[in-house]
C-alpha cells in the first residue's frame, strides 16, 4: 500500500543553522508532492509542490525541497531557520492511482532555540 | 479574501449528543474534504466531495457523515460522538476535482473533545 513516511517526530535547531526535514514516499509512479507548514493554532499552508521538472523547487518563506527518485525522497530544507519557521510540517503525496486524495504523513514538529 | 472557514474552532461535548461542524469556502472550489489529526498519525481523509451532491468516504469515514447541498457548503455531522471521536478536524477544498495534483486549502481547524 502506498504511504508517506516522516521518520523524526521532532527536530530542534538553532536560529540561524540549516534544516532539513526528511520525506519518504511508497508509491509505484511517480506521485505528486507537496509540503505543508501548520503553524501553532492554525490551518495548513502550502510551502511547495513538485510533479515535473527540476528536481529543486524553491518555496515560500526561504523553503526548497529536492525530489530524489533513486530514494523516493522529497525532503525539505532552509539555509538559515527564523524562530518563526517553529511548526510543524507535513509531507503529503498524491497520485491518481491511488485514490482522489492527497496522503499526509505523520509530521514532524521543528523547534527553533535562540 | 479567499478562505475556509470552519465553526467552530473549539468544541466540547458529551458522549452521544449529535453535533455538527460547518465548512465553508469562497473560492468556488469543486472537491471538498475533511481530515482529522491525531499525534503520530498526521491527517487521514474522513469523507470528500468532488461536487454538489457527489461524497465519498475516505480513510476513516467510521461514525461521521456529511452533505453537500451547495458548491460552498461541506458539513460534517457526528450523530452519536464518541471519545474515540477527540481529535482536531480540518475541512479542506481544492479548485480541481483532481485532488491529488492539487493545491489544497485549509481552514484553521476545530477541536473537539467528546468526554
Amino acid at each position: 500500500a502506498q504511504s508517506v513516511t516522516q521518520p523524526d517526530i521532532h527536530i530542534t535547531v538553532s536560529e540561524g543553522a540549516s534544516l532539513e526535514l526528511r520525506c519518504n514516499y511508497s508509491y509505484g509512479a511517480t506521485p505528486y508532492l507537496f509540503w505543508y507548514v501548520q503553524s501553532p493554532g492554525q490551518g495548513l499552508q502550502l510551502l511547495l509542490k513538485y510533479f515535473s521538472g527540476d528536481t529543486l523547487v524553491q518555496g515560500i518563506k526561504g523553503f526548497e525541497a529536492e525530489f530524489k527518485r533513486s530514494q523516493s525522497s522529497f525532503n525539505l530544507r532552509k539555509p538559515s531557520v527564523h524562530w518563526s519557521d517553529a511548526a510543524e510540517y507535513f509531507c503529503a503525496v498524491g497520485a491518481m492511482e491511488y485514490g482522489n486524495k492527497l496522503v499526509f504523513g505523520a509530521g514532524t514538529i521543528l523547534r527553533v532555540k535562540s | 479574501e479567499a478562505q475556509v472557514t470552519q465553526n467552530p474552532r473549539y468544541l466540547i461535548t458529551v458522549t452521544g449528543k449529535k453535533l455538527t461542524v460547518t465548512c465553508s469556502q469562497n473560492m468556488n472550489h469543486e472537491y471538498m474534504s475533511w481530515y482529522r489529526q491525531d499525534p503520530g498519525l498526521g491527517l487521514r481523509q474522513i469523507y470528500y466531495s468532488m461536487n454538489v451532491e457527489v461524497t465519498d468516504k475516505g480513510d476513516v469515514p467510521e461514525g461521521y457523515k456529511v452533505s453537500r447541498k451547495e458548491k460552498r457548503n461541506f458539513p460534517l455531522i457526528l450523530e452519536s460522538p464518541s471519545p474515540n471521536q477527540t481529535s482536531l478536524y480540518f475541512c479542506a477544498s481544492s479548485l480541481s476535482g483532481q485532488a491529488w495534483s492539487t493545491e489544497a486549502f485549509f481552514g484553521q481547524g476545530t477541536r473537539l473533545t467528546v468526554v
